[in-house]
C-alpha cells in the first residue's frame, strides 16, 4: 500500500529552527510537495522537490532523498504566524497526490 | 485575480438528503479535484477530472458523484447523505498534472445529522 508518515505534533520556540520529517512508501514517485494549512483554512503550496537535495525559499527549505524515501521541511527564525499544520504529499506513478495526515506545529513565545 | 471558490462554506443537512457542493475556478485549469479532510487522516481524493466531460473515481468515491460540463466548474453531489460524510471538503485545481502544484479552494464544512 501507499503510506506517508509525519509526526502528529511538534512544538518549537519563536526565533528557533524546526525540522519536520516525512517518510513515504508509494507506487512510483513524481515529486514531493509541502503545504501549509492554518486552522480553518485551505492548504497553500510551500515547496516542491523532485530531485535529491535541498531547495531553499527564504526562511523555508525542503530536502529530499529518493533512495531513502525521506524528506524534511526546515523552518528558520520561527514566527508566531508559522503556527499551522504542515502537509507532506507525494505524487505517485499515476500523478495523483498521496497525502500525509499533517504535522501540527505549535510555536511558543 | 484568478481564484477558486466553493459554496456553501458551511452546510448542515439531514441523513438521506441529496446535497451538492459547488466549486468554481477562474484559473482556466483543466485538472480539478475533490478531497475530504478528516482528523487523523490526510486529504483523501474523492473524484477528479482532467477536462470537460472527463470524470474519474478517487480513493473514497462511494456515495459521491461529479460532472464536468465546462472548464470552470466541478460540482460534487452526495446522492444520499450519511453521517460518515460529515467532513471538510476541499476543491483543488492544477494546470499541469506532471509539474504543477494544486491550488485549493477555501473549503466547505458539511455536517450530516
Amino acid at each position: 500500500g501507499q503510506n506517508i508518515d509525519q509526526p502528529t505534533e511538534m512544538t518549537a520556540t519563536e526565533g528557533a529552527i524546526v525540522q519536520i520529517n516525512c517518510t513515504y512508501q508509494t507506487s512510483g514517485f513524481n515529486g514531493l510537495f509541502w503545504y501549509q494549512q492554518h486552522a480553518g483554512e485551505a492548504p497553500t503550496f510551500l515547496s516542491y522537490n523532485v530531485l535529491d537535495g535541498l531547495e531553499e525559499k527564504g526562511r523555508f527549505s525542503s530536502f529530499l532523498s529518493r533512495s531513502k524515501g525521506y524528506s524534511y521541511l526546515l523552518l528558520k527564525e520561527l514566527q508566531m504566524k508559522d503556527s499551522a499544520s504542515y502537509l507532506c504529499a507525494v505524487r505517485d506513478s499515476n500523478y495523483q497526490l498521496i497525502w500525509g495526515a499533517g504535522t501540527k506545529l505549535i510555536i511558543k513565545p | 485575480d484568478a481564484e477558486i471558490t466553493q459554496s456553501p462554506r458551511h452546510k448542515i443537512t439531514e441523513t438521506g438528503r441529496q446535497v451538492t457542493l459547488a466549486c468554481h475556478q477562474t484559473w482556466n485549469h483543466n485538472n480539478m479535484f475533490w478531497y475530504r479532510q478528516d482528523l487523523g487522516h490526510g486529504l483523501r481524493l474523492i473524484h477528479y477530472s482532467y477536462g470537460v466531460q472527463d470524470t474519474n473515481k478517487g480513493e473514497v468515491s462511494d456515495g459521491y458523484s461529479v460532472s464536468r460540463s465546462n472548464t470552470e466548474d466541478l460540482p460534487l453531489t452526495l446522492e444520499s447523505a450519511a453521517s460518515s460524510q460529515t467532513s471538510v471538503y476541499f476543491c483543488a485545481s492544477s494546470l499541469s498534472l506532471e509539474v504543477d502544484e494544486q491550488y485549493f479552494g477555501p473549503g466547505t464544512r458539511l455536517t450530516v445529522t
